[in-house]
């Protein structure tokens, strides 16, 4: 069984700060690490995808991937009341053409 | 205009009854996939198809049948509801691209109940 962990939250940041959202998975020989936004009944939205060892900047986004200890984690930094939302997590497992979304994890930024 | 697009946005049906939720995109994607999303599940997909005559099932593809009419076109079709498909459902897209992840791209989703 192919499996994407993340904490449900809520994590709660103030204004202004870095918030770090983590992501385990378990099979060690996937390739692709994606990271979703998900408003409150709306679809997912891409941030961005991952695949080598290391932290991949975009903006205020920082992906960050351990493939020895196979967690994948985001950092929003300058967090904004705007970045409240679910963050999913997802995996393309190798061998696989399908990803694994992990259930999310709910960022609250208050002011 | 959207890229992809979900009809109806919302349904409210009776148990027993056919249903079909209908997925168009203008990406120009090969691959479409089908999810439902449940509080506190996450995504999980029901059914995949990577071109016009290639259907898949995913890992909840029971009580649900799928239809690829045309590489810009994927239906899916819930043949007597029952309350328990209650959920979320999103058509999404994606196109394989070389040094690039396959990357999954999702319409604005159907909220369907079924009573």
């Amino acid at each position: 069984q192919k499996e994407v962990e993340q904490n449900s939250g809520p994590l709660s940041v103030p204004e202004g700060a870095i918030a770090s959202l983590n992501c385990t998975y378990s099979d060690r020989g996937s390739q692709s690490f994606f990271w979703y936004r998900q408003y409150s009944g709306k679809s997912p939205e891409l941030i961005m995808f991952i695949y080598s060892n290391g932290d991949k900047e975009d903006g205020r986004f920082t992906a960050q991937l351990n493939k020895a200890s196979q967690y994948v984690s985001l950092l929003i930094r300058d967090s904004q009341p705007s970045d409240s939302a679910t963050y999913l997590c997802a995996v393309r497992p190798s061998g696989y053409n399908k990803l694994i979304f992990g259930a999310g994890t709910r960022l609250a930024v208050h002011p | 205009d959207a890229d992809v697009t979900q009809t109806p946005r919302n349904r409210i049906t009776k148990t027993g009854k056919r249903i079909m939720l209908e997925c168009s995109q203008t990406k120009g994607h090969d691959r479409m996939y089908w999810y439902r999303q449940d509080p506190g599940l996450g995504l999980r997909l029901i059914y995949y198809s990577f071109d016009v005559k290639d259907i898949n099932k995913g890992e909840i593809s029971d009580g649900y049948s799928v239809s690829r009419q045309a590489q810009a076109k994927f239906s899916l079709s819930l043949e007597s509801a029952i309350p328990n498909q209650t959920a979320l459902y999103f058509c999404a897209t994606s196109a394989p691209s070389a040094g690039v992840p396959d990357t999954q791209y999702f319409g604005p989703g159907t909220r369907l109940t079924v009573l």
